[in-house]
């Protein structure tokens, strides 16, 4: 069936890039998306790719997508304590509504 | 705009009460999807509207939950009763409609149940 994962933990020193990882099963997906999610808060939308692009950037943000093995990535540059959150990586199949969200990759960055 | 609102942000209550969540989506959604995240389960679709119309009911846990729609700009989630292993934190989100679009997602309504 369909499934996303991801590593659930991550650490960074301040300053460094971070990159989150994510693999899912189903090669029809579409739509892919990282959410943020900060203690006691709801998800919030990172940013997204089609299926049919390799690379997405957006500021500090670069998404890579490698269709071939079902992997997609999220590299935060120059990270800050701010960043520390969990990541969500979701995955949407085709001709549906659902997502498949990961587990989450909890973030944590020293000082 | 406001993005997605629930309320209650934090209800405790006891078991076998009815507990009821609201959600308002972005003006000019038209789907809405009610979620549960749990430490164990992580993040679980409960239910997804269309138009104000249940489409996909398929991941309400048991017939103690209930979710209505009566208008574009307004849905309930009814668990009655209620059982201690109802508490999670339950998020309603909505998106523009077509299938793949981005899903918006609400603060989250944090459910106790002693």
């Amino acid at each position: 069936g369909e499934d996303v994962e991801q590593s659930l933990f991550l650490s960074v020193r301040e300053g460094d890039s971070s990159v989150i990882n994510c693999t899912y099963t189903d090669s029809s997906s579409t739509y892919l998306y990282w959410y943020k999610q900060e203690p006691g808060a709801g998800l919030q939308l990172l940013t997204y790719i089609f299926s049919n692009m390799d690379m997405k950037q957006d500021q500090r943000l670069t998404v890579l997508l490698n269709k071939k093995d079902k992997h997609l990535s999220l590299r935060i540059a120059d990270t800050q304590t701010g960043d520390s959150a969990i990541y969500f990586c979701a995955a949407v199949f085709s001709g549906t509504y659902k997502y498949i969200f990961g587990t989450g990759t909890r973030l944590k960055v020293l000082a | 705009d406001a993005g997605v609102i629930q309320s209650p942000r934090h209800e405790v209550t006891e078991m076998g009460q009815e507990v009821t969540l609201r959600c308002k989506p972005i003006s000019g959604h038209n789907s809405l999807f009610w979620y549960r995240q749990t430490m164990m389960r992580g993040l679980e679709l409960l239910i997804y509207f269309n138009n104000n119309v249940p489409i996909d009911d398929s991941g309400m846990p048991e017939d103690r939950f209930s979710a209505k729609m009566p208008n574009a700009s307004f849905s309930t989630l009814k668990i009655q009763p209620s059982e201690p292993r109802d508490s999670a934190v339950y998020f309603c989100a909505s998106s523009a409609g077509t299938p793949g679009e981005a899903q918006y997602f609400g603060p989250g309504t944090r459910l106790t149940v002693l």
